[in-house]
């Protein structure tokens, strides 16, 4: 099994372009979210999708948006990237909707490390 | 204030000796509690869970969780030059969302 992929793997932007981060799962997970961590600041929730259909915002949704294409696939896009948008992002995924007590952490992609310039 | 809070480091220990790392954390609602490991530039992998008060051993790792002065911690015995890397402390509440807290970052050193 893949788990969890995301493309691409580095990007190097300049101020004001857009794209699309591509994040996609083969454990049938329901949950999708979209980290980006910055040093000593661990990880920060952007977006998340708790089941196929829905999206939400987490901590740090500025400038971001997504996309729940299908159950497998969650996509994070930036309109008009800003310096402050350099960071790692990744994505991860999971299973047991929300309302129980879940012991299940995530699954994370191997990372998308994004510079703009 | 963070949500989570963890000791940046550099946490610096002799091979062979106990690693003991801490975290605390705000919101009365969490109920679980994870220990994330991530080497430099890897993603993070989950290596320890748990939701009840007491202690979780797993192998070589031990989970300590006290939820009335919300504190979890995460002793790593035996410490090996392999396991130098961050040490992410995550906490869920109701839904399915984790809170990361900034990291320890572990050195075991030869």
């Amino acid at each position: 099994n893949a788990g969890v992929t995301q493309t691409p793997k580095f990007q190097v932007l300049k101020t004001g372009q857009s794209m699309t981060l591509q994040c996609a799962q083969d454990m049938n997970h329901n949950s999708m979210y979209w980290y980006r961590q910055d040093p000593g600041m661990g990880l920060r929730l952007i977006y998340y999708s708790a089941s196929e259909g829905t999206t939400d915002k987490g901590e740090v949704p500025n400038g971001y948006n997504v996309s729940r294409l299908n159950k497998r696939e969650f996509s994070l896009r930036l309109e008009s990237a800003a310096p402050s948008q350099t960071s790692v992002y990744f994505c991860a995924s999971t299973d047991r909707p929300g309302g129980r007590i879940a012991n299940y952490g995530y699954t994370f992609g191997s990372g998308t490390r994004l510079t703009v310039v | 204030q963070k949500e989570v809070e963890q000791n940046s480091g550099p946490l610096s220990v002799p091979e062979g000796a106990i690693a003991s790392l801490n975290c605390t954390y705000s919101d009365r609602g969490s109920q679980s509690f994870f220990w994330y490991r991530q080497y430099s530039g890897k993603s993070p992998e989950l290596i320890m869970f748990i939701y009840s008060n007491g202690d979780k051993e797993d192998g070589r790792f031990t989970a300590q969780l006290n939820k009335a002065s919300q504190y979890v911690s995460l002793l790593i015995r035996d410490s090996q030059p392999s396991d130098s890397a961050t040490y992410l402390c995550a906490t869920k509440a109701a839904g399915n969302k984790l809170t990361f807290g900034g990291g320890t970052r572990v050195l075991v050193k030869p």
